[in-house]
């Protein structure tokens, strides 16, 4: 069974960082692209970013570029967001998700909660 | 402002067909596959349609979508209350070199 689960999130102050997680089982990671969503209070959802199965490319959406950083480790099977410079938009709930190679999200994990405030 | 167009609440009732229009432009759904996301209150998204018109497994054949040209529509037949949900159109954009996704279509079955 394909299981995504992130952590990480938590309330953090404008100008901070935090880096958040996932941890995949169920299916051989290194074999797909994964994507981090995010989804505002009340809000749709929002592509974030997306790396390719061996780490060598990696994409943004504009209002992260320069302050987020998508990686991911294939032997521990995780993916990672580190997020610098915070800001109070950036309040979200963060998805990871299996990318199919084809702009699909087959498999999604249930969030973790990223809250930007002083 | 979404890069994708939905209408923000659609409404049928229980038994009949409802359809869902996400419109783009060239740089995103015309060059590219669409898929649909349902999302029930509280839960995280689930894949109902991949690559314009193909279902997973776990999703029922009430569910369809099609795609022409800069548009994609995802159709329910035999509504059911349990499909009142947030509905979400995404593809990829070879402008932005991103994923898009629609502001997203809340369903009311009346």
């Amino acid at each position: 069974e394909v299981q995504l689960v992130e952590s990480g999130g938590g309330l953090v102050q404008p100008g901070g960082s935090l880096r958040l997680s996932c941890a995949a089982s169920g299916f051989t990671f290194s074999n797909y692209w994964m994507t981090w969503a995010r989804q505002a209070p009340g809000k749709g959802l929002e592509w974030v970013a997306n790396i390719k199965p061996d780490g060598s490319e990696t994409y943004y959406v504009d209002s992260v570029k320069g302050r987020f950083t998508i990686s991911r480790d294939n032997a521990k099977s995780s993916l990672y967001l580190q997020m610098n410079s915070l800001r109070a938009e950036d309040t979200a709930l963060y998805y990871c998700a299996r990318d199919h190679g084809s702009n699909s999200f087959h498999y999604w994990g249930q969030g973790t909660l990223v809250t930007v405030s002083s | 402002q979404s890069v994708l167009t939905q209408p923000p609440s659609v409404s049928a009732a229980p038994g009949q067909r409802v359809t869902i229009s996400c419109s783009g432009s060239s740089s995103n759904i015309g060059s590219n596959y669409v898929s649909w996301y349902q999302q029930l209150p509280g839960t995280a998204p689930k894949l109902l349609i991949y690559e314009n018109n193909k279902r997973p497994s776990w999703i029922p054949d009430r569910f369809s979508g099609s795609k022409s040209g800069t548009s994609a529509t995802l159709g329910i037949t035999g509504l059911q209350t349990g499909d009142e949900a947030d509905y979400y159109c995404g593809t990829g954009d070879s402008s932005l070199s991103a994923g898009v996704f629609g502001g997203g279509t809340k369903l009311t079955v009346l």
